[in-house]
């Protein structure tokens, strides 16, 4: 089980926003304040889309946004598009030079 | 640009071993850490360790220490991930990545191991 907690799978119809959830289930990452999200096509590598649990890299459209409350942290995709169907990965910083992974959430676009 | 270009897809028995190579070019090899991540088929990332290559200090997960290895040739800008006694479990695309903004922002294209037995 990993210790950050993803849901397996969530839906949206084009146009509408969605949210993923990452829960950190045990006291290994800390503050919590160095999540990042990324994006997974399939046969494809994944793709930084938010760091530092709000940032967005250049290039990442503005749809996708990240938050924090607690120990869960959320990515946001607004104005769903077809493109946005793909598997999305949380990743903390668990301290000691150590990083983990969410079990990923797989997006579909209806 | 930055780019990292892995060595390709494998086939290797159980209880062999397997060296995966990640060539960078676009930047200053020593400069940033090389991560690799690995993906079992339908599963998801796992994060497996770091490398400095300044130096060549490393940090494992602790389930791959003692059984993988991880090291660079400076002079080629390549860093390699070897893994031990390979298992079923091994079967995954391994993955090299350099931070950027994030600690995972450029990534390798993916190198698919597959262990047979």
């Amino acid at each position: 089980q990993s210790a950050l907690t993803q849901p397996a799978s969530v839906s949206g119809s084009p146009g509408q926003s969605i949210t993923i959830s990452c829960a950190a289930i045990t006291s290994d990452v800390g503050s919590f304040n160095l999540v990042s999200w990324y994006q997974q096509h399939p046969g494809k590598a994944p793709k930084l889309m938010i760091y530092e649990v709000t940032k967005r890299p250049s290039g990442v459209s503005n749809r996708f946004s990240g938050s924090k409350s607690g120990n869960r942290a959320s990515l946001t995709i607004s104005g769903l598009q077809a493109d946005d169907e793909a598997d999305y990965y949380c990743c903390s910083y668990a301290g000691s030079n150590t990083y983990l992974f969410g079990g990923g959430t797989k997006l579909t676009v209806l | 640009q930055v780019q990292l270009v892995q060595s390709g897809a494998e086939v290797e028995k159980s209880g062999a071993s397997l060296k995966v190579s990640c060539k960078a070019s676009g930047y200053t090899f020593t400069n940033y850490y090389i991560y690799w991540v690995r993906q079992a088929p339908g599963q998801g990332l796992e994060w497996m360790g770091w490398i400095n290559p300044n130096n060549g200090v490393t940090s494992y997960a602790q389930k791959f220490q003692g059984r993988v290895t991880m090291t660079t040739d400076t002079s080629i800008s390549t860093a390699y991930m070897e893994v031990r006694r390979l298992m079923s479990d091994d079967t995954a695309v391994y993955y090299c990545a350099r931070a950027g903004v994030g600690p995972f922002e450029y990534w390798g294209q993916g190198t698919l191991v597959t262990v047979s037995s």
